[in-house]
């Protein structure tokens, strides 16, 4: 069964020092997506990106954070200064047909735990 | 404010009972909404999707209904496994991008 990947699955790294998160959507997804998760808290919503585009993203997702699709199948997350604050895991998923009309559901990836030291 | 709220307190029920999972919200009028289990370090996994105009929706052991005018749905495990022990997480869907707005979870533990 196709599979959404992430690498790394940990990922420690200084403040101030850039990171990426890569991932592989499941190939014939249109919608890809970023969200985070600090230990004990909810699953937060960082972006959504379709058609080469970021077609929404959070109050989270400030200018420190990027998206890329660089090629036919990674989907990146750059975090330019990381701060203490975003250590979290960090999950991808991708969906067929983002929230329109026949909307399904979101494949995840295990996640990227992302420890700022 | 927008709220989702699931029932924080841990769950504990003995094998083979039914066990009831609530999830309410407020200031939300979602198209969809989606239930997911999570496992211990590892990321969600979609279970059952219910739509606005849906009152109830089954899979399996699994049963969801979705109560537009109290905005609260209820996940349904019947005949509970020790193997259903996780964190199940409800879902919003808003707007057109495909967000989704998670609660914070509800632990079950199903004993033997």
């Amino acid at each position: 069964e196709p599979e959404v990947t992430q690498t790394p699955s940990h990922q420690v790294t200084q403040m101030g020092q850039e990171v990426i998160l890569r991932c592989v959507p499941i190939s014939n997804h249109l919608y890809f997506y970023w969200y985070r998760q600090i230990l004990g808290q909810k699953v937060e919503f960082l972006v959504s990106f379709y058609n080469n585009e970021i077609s929404e993203k959070s109050e989270i997702f400030d200018d420190q954070f990027s998206v890329e699709r660089p090629d036919g199948s990674n989907f990146t997350l750059k975090i330019r200064s990381t701060k203490l604050e975003d250590s979290a895991m960090y999950f991808c998923a991708s969906d067929q047909k983002g929230g329109g009309v026949g909307y399904n559901e979101q494949f995840f990836g295990p996640g990227t735990r992302l420890t700022v030291l | 404010s927008q709220k989702i709220e699931q029932n924080s307190e841990a769950l504990n029920i003995q094998e083979g009972k039914t066990a009831t999972l609530t999830c309410n919200y407020t200031n939300y009028s979602p198209a969809y909404l989606q239930w997911y289990r999570q496992d211990p370090g590892r990321g969600p996994v979609f279970l059952l999707l219910i739509r606005e105009n849906e009152k109830e929706k089954r899979k399996e052991r699994l049963k969801v209904t979705f109560d537009t005018t109290l905005k609260q749905s209820l996940f349904h495990i019947t005949a509970s496994q020790p193997a259903d022990s996780a964190t199940y997480l409800c879902a919003l869907t808003s707007g057109n991008t495909g967000k989704l707005i998670f609660g914070q979870g509800t632990t079950l533990q199903v004993k033997p």
